[in-house]
């Protein structure tokens, strides 16, 4: 099946700071959202993004398609920032189910 | 309405008892989704539903495990004779188109302890 591998897997930055989250995936897509999981599991939709580029205030995705692979930024950081980022796609050919990264676990420190 | 939504958030069992977890999808979203999330790990994709049917039980770990959906609304899974690696989140989706071309959504999951 379809592999995704997302990077860094933590990240610690000051708040302020902005920062790329990555995720790579190993064949084509016909779905790609990322989430924020926050500290009490919730899965928050940030993006659904399978190409092209999208802006949310200070979150923004870029995914390009032709080469695997997903951009999450977010600039200027708060401590609400905090919490897990995970990437998920469908296949192209495969099953509709999402498949999930492991995760980049953030931490925005006042 | 509101999101999806699932019962109980909470539900601890012992080892052995059967368990049924219930999802309230997104009111005319067509497709329903159910993933499992153990502890400090990612999303397992468990089954996958279109109305009422299930096109995809591919990733339904074991026997023990079932799923059903009444038309294109409630969804239950059921899990018998559970097991302690059984624990985990159980979360639910939904999204409106099928086919995985549209945006699931997320509720806030089922907390399945086994003891």
């Amino acid at each position: 099946g379809i592999q995704v591998e997302q990077s860094p897997p933590d990240l610690i930055l000051q708040e302020g700071a902005n920062s790329t989250l990555r995720c790579n995936f190993s064949d084509s897509v016909n779905n790609l959202q990322w989430f924020h999981q926050n500290p009490w599991g919730q899965l928050i939709n940030l993006f659904y993004i399978p190409s092209g580029t999208k802006q949310n205030g200070r979150l923004s995705a870029t995914t390009v398609a032709t080469e695997r692979y997903s951009l999450l930024y977010i600039s200027s950081s708060q401590t609400t920032d905090s919490g897990v980022y995970f990437c998920a796609v469908v296949s192209g050919g495969g099953a509709d189910g999402l498949t999930f990264g492991k995760g980049t676990h953030l931490i925005i420190q006042p | 309405g509101a999101g999806v939504s699932q019962s109980p958030s909470n539900k601890v069992t012992e080892k052995g008892k059967d368990v049924e977890l219930r999802c309230d999808p997104i009111s005319g979203h067509t497709a329903l989704y159910w993933y499992r999330q153990r502890l400090g790990q990612g999303l397992e994709f468990l089954i996958y539903f279109q109305g009422n049917s299930a096109p995809d039980k591919s990733g339904l770990p074991s026997d023990r495990f079932s799923a059903e959906r009444t038309g294109e609304s409630v969804s239950t899974l059921t899990i018998q004779r559970t097991q302690q690696e059984d624990s985990a989140v159980y979360l639910c989706a939904s999204s409106f188109r099928t086919s995985g071309l549209d945006t699931q959504y997320f509720g806030p999951g089922t907390r399945l302890t086994v003891l």
